[in-house]
């Protein structure tokens, strides 16, 4: 079955404990991206990659890191969470670009105390 | 600077009635029009798009319009059902289709 996958789906943690929350794609897809979404907000944009090796800034980028070593693995980085960091955030693919259908994962809700 | 405006940020709706959501994006050069739907608990899922070459596209109740000059689009809904209420997103393409900058989202009921 053709998907992405979050992990963890729930996670609470303390300021300044690190954590790694992993996003993986089984349909070759070359795009993929980190969304946060918070009440009012909508989704905001935190990194994309076009590829492997390949990643930029979206909107709100402060506080994160991605890496891009596998085509099926784009896993998000906050090497110090802190309170504001708290939400739900959602990873996407998609073949080639922002300018196709996006594929959603299930969601990762963040709680950072 | 890089923005899409989306409005109404609620709508209530009876059933059977239409709803109409409106977008503004800013860069000209954007080119596709998606719009995503997200039911409570799950995530955003794609329910109709539109690329810059046409004005309208239509599929079964639900239909997007596009008009370039004016830098909008929008989303109808025809005979609505409780089933629509959800919250719903546009998005707009930047940086040559690789920044995705979503609206803020319309939170439809739809009252039976």
């Amino acid at each position: 079955e053709a998907q992405v996958t979050q992990n963890p789906r729930y996670l609470i943690t303390v300021t300044g404990k690190k954590l790694t929350v992993t996003c993986s794609q089984n349909m070759n897809h070359e795009y993929m991206s980190w969304y946060r979404q918070d009440p009012g907000l909508g989704l905001r944009q935190i990194y994309y990659s076009m590829n492997v090796e390949v990643t930029d800034k979206g909107d709100v980028p402060e506080g994160y890191k991605v890496s891009r070593k596998e085509k099926r693995n784009f896993p998000l980085i906050l090497e110090s969470p802190s309170p504001n960091q708290t939400s739900l955030y959602f990873c996407a693919s998609s073949p080639r670009s922002g300018a196709e259908t996006q594929y959603f994962g299930p969601g990762t809700r963040l709680l950072v105390l | 600077g890089e923005n899409v405006e989306q409005h109404p940020s609620t709508l209530s709706v009876q059933e059977g009635d239409s709803a109409v959501i409106k977008c503004t994006y800013s860069d000209s050069a954007s080119n596709y029009f998606p719009w995503y739907k997200q039911e409570l608990g799950k995530r955003p899922q794609l329910i109709i798009d539109i690329r810059s070459n046409v004005g309208e596209k239509k599929d079964q109740r639900i239909a997007v319009t596009l008009n370039k000059t004016a830098k909008h689009f929008s989303l109808h809904i025809t005979e609505t059902q409780p089933e629509d209420s959800a919250v719903y997103f546009c998005a707009a393409p930047y940086t040559g289709g690789f920044k995705t900058i979503f609206g803020a989202g319309t939170r439809l009921f739809v009252k039976a």
